[in-house]
């Protein structure tokens, strides 16, 4: 069975740091491509970002790019985030999420239970 | 980006009543949208991908269907399970864009 569980949130300081971790059980972590997203308080889903299998390749929604790091450790089977230059509207819970393809397009499909951030002084 | 237009927001429905959620993206994602159930305080979970497939687990009673832009997704019989959140996700293009959701409450 698929298990991911996220920790490391918490709150912070707007311009702190924060480094997300998700620790991955049930399966083989590196065949597998994997993202965070995030949903603010009573709000929708919102992607953040993505890293291929070896992690050779990430992608970052724009207004995170420069600011916040996806990384993976395939020997640890875990998934990080490093997030930097951190502001308010960056507050919500952020998932662990595995991704998954039937031919060239990747989507979701696993979700952690979600680890919250808090941005505020 | 692709924009995903959901609705309506909210849903008010009996036991038993069919439902449909409708998204609209801005532009042709061919058939890679993915739908979402969402309970209060739990994570989603993946019920239908490329517009109509039925994820391993997911009721008979959900369905999808779709092309081009528009896309709906439907629930017939209504059970007391499906009081949830629910939401579209495009998956052809970079951002991935999700819809605003839209909450099943019981009438």
């Amino acid at each position: 069975e698929v298990h991911l569980v996220e920790s490391g949130g918490g709150l912070v300081q707007p311009g702190r740091s924060l480094k997300l971790s998700c620790a991955a059980s049930g399966f083989t972590f590196s065949d597998y491509f994997m993202a965070w997203v995030r949903q603010a308080p009573t709000k929708g889903l919102e992607w953040v970002a993505s890293i291929t299998y070896d992690g050779g390749s990430t992608y970052y929604r724009d207004s995170v790019k420069g600011r916040f790091t996806i990384s993976r450790d395939n020997a640890k089977s875990s998934l990080y985030l490093q997030m930097d230059s951190l502001r308010s509207e960056d507050t919500a819970t952020f998932y662990c999420i595995t991704m998954y393809t039937t031919d060239y397009y990747y989507l979701f499909d696993y979700w952690g239970q979600g680890v919250m951030v808090t941005v505020s002084s | 980006d692709i924009q995903m237009t959901q609705s309506p927001p909210s849903l008010s429905a009996s036991l038993g009543d069919k439902v449909t959620i409708t998204c609209q993206a801005s532009q042709n994602i061919n058939k890679y949208i993915a739908w979402y159930q969402q309970k209060p305080g739990k994570p989603p979970r993946l019920l239908i991908r490329y517009t109509s497939t039925l994820e391993s687990g997911t009721p008979s009673r959900f369905s999808g269907s779709g092309s081009g832009r528009d896309y709906s997704f439907s629930i017939s019989n209504v059970d007391s399970e499906d009081i949830a959140s629910y939401y579209c996700l495009q998956y052809v293009n970079l951002p991935y864009t999700f819809g605003a959701g839209t909450k099943l409450e019981l009438k």
